[in-house]
Parts: C-alpha cells; sequence; structure tokens
C-alpha cells in the first residue's frame, strides 16, 4: 500500500516563509507531486520531483530526499491568495493512480 | 478552452434518486479518473480508465457505474442515491507517455457537487 503523512494545518503571515513536510511509504516509488487547491476550487498542479535535491519554480520550491522517503513544498514570500490546501501525492506505474496525503491548510494572515 | 469540463457544477437530490454527472477533456489525454472528495478534503480516487478500458476501481460500491464512450469523455452514474454520496466529485485526465507514463501531472475538472437530502 502506500501512505503519505503531511501537516494537516499551517497558519503564516504575508511574506512569510512556509514549508509544507511529506513523508511517504510506498512500494515502486517513482516521486513526488505537489498540488494547490482554493476553496471551492479545483486541485492544480504545481511539481513534480523525480530525482533528489530541490525544484525551483518561482516563489514555490519543491524537495526530495529519496533516502529519507521525504519531501517538503516551500512557499516563499507568502501572498494571501496562498491560502488554499496543498497536497502531496505518489503516482503508480503498473494502474496510472495517483494516491494523494490528506493535504495542508495554509492560512495566510495580514 | 476548457481542459476538463464536468455538468453539473451542483446537483441536489433525494435518497433513493439515480443521477448522472458528465466529464469531458479536450487534452487529448489516454487516462480519465474519478475521485471523490468528502468534508474533510481527502480526495480519493475511484476509478481509472486507460482508454476507455476500467484500470482502477477502488471498492466503490456497485451503485456507481462509470462508462466512457470514447478517450474523452467518462460519464459516472449513481444509483439509489444514500446521504453518504454527499461530497464534490472530481473528473481528471492525464496524459500517458511522458516519464514511462506516470500520471504524476493531473488535470482536474472543476468539480460536481453532490447533496443528498
Amino acid at each position: 500500500g502506500q501512505s503519505l503523512e503531511q501537516p494537516s494545518e499551517v497558519t503564516a503571515v504575508e511574506g512569510a516563509i512556509v514549508q509544507i513536510n511529506c513523508t511517504y511509504q510506498t512500494s515502486g516509488f517513482y516521486g513526488l507531486s505537489w498540488y494547490q487547491q482554493h476553496d471551492g476550487g479545483a486541485p492544480t498542479f504545481l511539481s513534480y520531483n523525480a530525482l533528489d535535491g530541490l525544484e525551483e519554480t518561482g516563489r514555490f520550491s519543491s524537495f526530495l530526499s529519496r533516502s529519507d522517503s521525504y519531501g517538503y513544498l516551500l512557499l516563499q514570500e507568502l501572498q494571501m491568495k496562498d491560502s488554499a490546501s496543498y497536497f502531496c501525492a505518489v503516482p503508480r506505474l503498473n494502474d496510472y493512480k495517483l494516491s494523494f496525503g490528506a493535504g495542508t491548510t495554509v492560512t495566510v494572515r495580514a | 478552452d476548457t481542459a476538463v469540463s464536468q455538468t453539473p457544477k451542483y446537483l441536489v437530490t433525494q435518497m433513493g434518486n439515480d443521477k448522472s454527472i458528465k466529464c469531458e477533456q479536450n487534452l487529448g489525454h489516454d487516462t480519465m479518473y474519478w475521485y471523490k472528495q468528502d468534508s474533510k478534503k481527502f480526495l480519493k480516487i475511484m476509478f481509472s480508465y486507460n482508454n476507455k478500458e476500467l484500470i482502477i476501481n477502488e471498492t466503490v460500491p456497485n451503485r456507481f457505474s462509470p462508462k466512457s464512450p470514447d478517450k474523452a469523455h467518462l460519464n459516472l452514474h449513481i444509483n439509489s442515491l444514500e446521504l453518504g454520496d454527499s461530497a464534490v466529485y472530481f473528473c481528471a485526465s492525464s496524459p500517458t507517455g511522458g516519464l514511462a507514463g506516470l500520471p504524476y501531472e493531473q488535470y482536474f475538472g472543476p468539480g460536481t457537487r453532490l447533496t443528498v437530502t
């Protein structure tokens, strides 16, 4: 089976940096995806790490350490619009399944 | 251009009724999915189809029946609706072929909020 653990909630102020950790237990690991979902909206793809290391896309970065079965999403220069739920997810090849963590709700305060 | 569309956006119905949700994607993807998101926001896969063939059926009650008439469409029919079926249902699609076909990047429809009273 697959399990992913991430914190349920994080609160921070505008301009701050938030790190959302995700630890996983899975067979046949290929990589770690991150998704963002605003209230009332659909999940949208943010990033995917197949290899160890840091991938940066604007204010958001994602990191993976395969040896530690761990990854994180880093949100920098937080803006009010970053208030959303963030999900880590692992893909499976044999049946095209993407298993999601329970999500982290990020609240950005002024 | 809407990549993944679902209809209806809202569905309010009574217990025991039968309802359908339609999904269409214009991205040319081979794989489509149905997810259920409960009030705690947990995203649970229900079904996946690859080239119109059922790949995943995640122990969903057989009151739920997906149907894929072609690669671009995946509909969901629900019989004898129950209170516990109230949730947001998302359709999604993903390309196959990149990185050996891994579905790491999925495109979600806007969701259908189903309320059973």
